[in-house]
C-alpha cells in the first residue's frame, strides 16, 4: 500500500462547479497535513494546511478524518484558473525534532472548462 | 526577495557522467530537501538535511550524492550509478518545525542524451 494514495483523475468539470478531492494515508502516528498545488512543468506551492478541525480559505475547505486516516478539499465555484494538480502531502517526519518528512501523492489534476 | 534558487533549469547529461545541480535558499531555513518527480509519480525524497554538516538518505538515494557546507546551499550531485536520472529534479526548504510550509525551487530537468 502507498504511503500516500490519491486519485489521479483527471477530474474534468464546468466553470461554477463544485470538486472534491480525496487522499488517504497508511501512517496513523501522522500529524500534519497539506494540500500543495502544482502547475504544469512548475514546482508546487502550498495552498493550505489541513488541521483537525477543518479549515477553509475561501473557496477551499479542507477536512482530516483521523480515525479513517483520510483528508479531503473541496472547491466551489471553481475558476479555470483553479486548473492544476492538487498534490496531498502528508509529514511522516519524527515530530521530536521537528523534522518534516514530507510524503507526497501522486496527485489529482483538475481542468476546468469554460 | 527572499527565495529559493535552482540552477540550471535545464541539464543534459551523456551517459556516464557526473552532474551537480544547485540549490540556494537566503530564507535562513534549517532544513533543506531534495525531490525527484518523474511523470504519474509524486514527489520521491532523494536527501534531507536538518543542519550544516549534516544529511540524510531518503527514500531513493542510490546513485546520488549531497554536501551541506553552508546553510544556504544544497547541491545534489547525479552520478554515474544512477541508472534512470531523466527526471524532474526539485529543492525545498523549511524551518524545523511541524507546521510550516515547504518552498520550493522552480527545478531542473535532466535528460540523459
Amino acid at each position: 500500500r502507498k504511503e500516500v494514495e490519491q486519485d489521479p483523475g483527471p477530474f474534468n468539470v464546468p466553470e461554477g462547479a463544485t470538486v472534491a478531492f480525496n487522499c488517504t494515508y497508511s501512517n496513523s502516528a501522522s500529524q500534519s497535513f497539506f494540500w500543495y498545488r502544482q502547475d504544469c512543468r512548475k514546482e508546487p506551492k502550498l495552498l493550505m494546511s489541513v488541521y483537525s478541525s477543518g479549515n477553509e480559505d475561501g473557496r477551499f475547505t479542507a477536512q482530516l478524518n483521523r480515525a479513517s486516516q483520510y483528508i479531503s478539499l473541496l472547491i466551489r465555484d471553481s475558476k479555470l484558473s483553479d486548473s492544476a494538480t492538487y498534490l496531498c502531502v502528508v509529514n511522516m517526519g519524527t515530530g521530536y525534532t521537528g523534522f518534516q518528512k514530507l510524503v507526497f501523492g501522486t496527485g489529482t489534476r483538475l481542468l476546468v472548462s469554460p | 526577495d527572499g527565495g529559493i534558487t535552482q540552477s540550471p533549469k535545464y541539464l543534459f547529461r551523456k551517459e556516464g557522467q557526473n552532474v551537480t545541480l544547485s540549490c540556494e535558499q537566503n530564507l535562513n531555513h534549517d532544513a533543506m530537501y531534495w525531490y525527484r518527480q518523474d511523470p504519474g509519480q509524486g514527489l520521491r525524497l532523494i536527501y534531507y538535511s536538518q543542519i550544516v554538516n549534516d544529511f540524510q538518505k531518503g527514500d531513493i538515494a542510490e546513485g546520488y550524492s549531497v554536501s551541506r557546507e553552508k546553510k544556504e546551499s544544497f547541491p545534489l550531485t547525479v552520478t554515474s550509478a544512477q541508472k534512470n536520472p531523466t527526471a524532474f529534479y526539485l529543492c525545498a526548504s523549511s524551518i524545523n518545525r511541524e507546521w510550516t510550509e515547504a518552498f520550493f525551487g522552480q527545478g531542473t530537468r535532466l535528460t540523459v542524451v
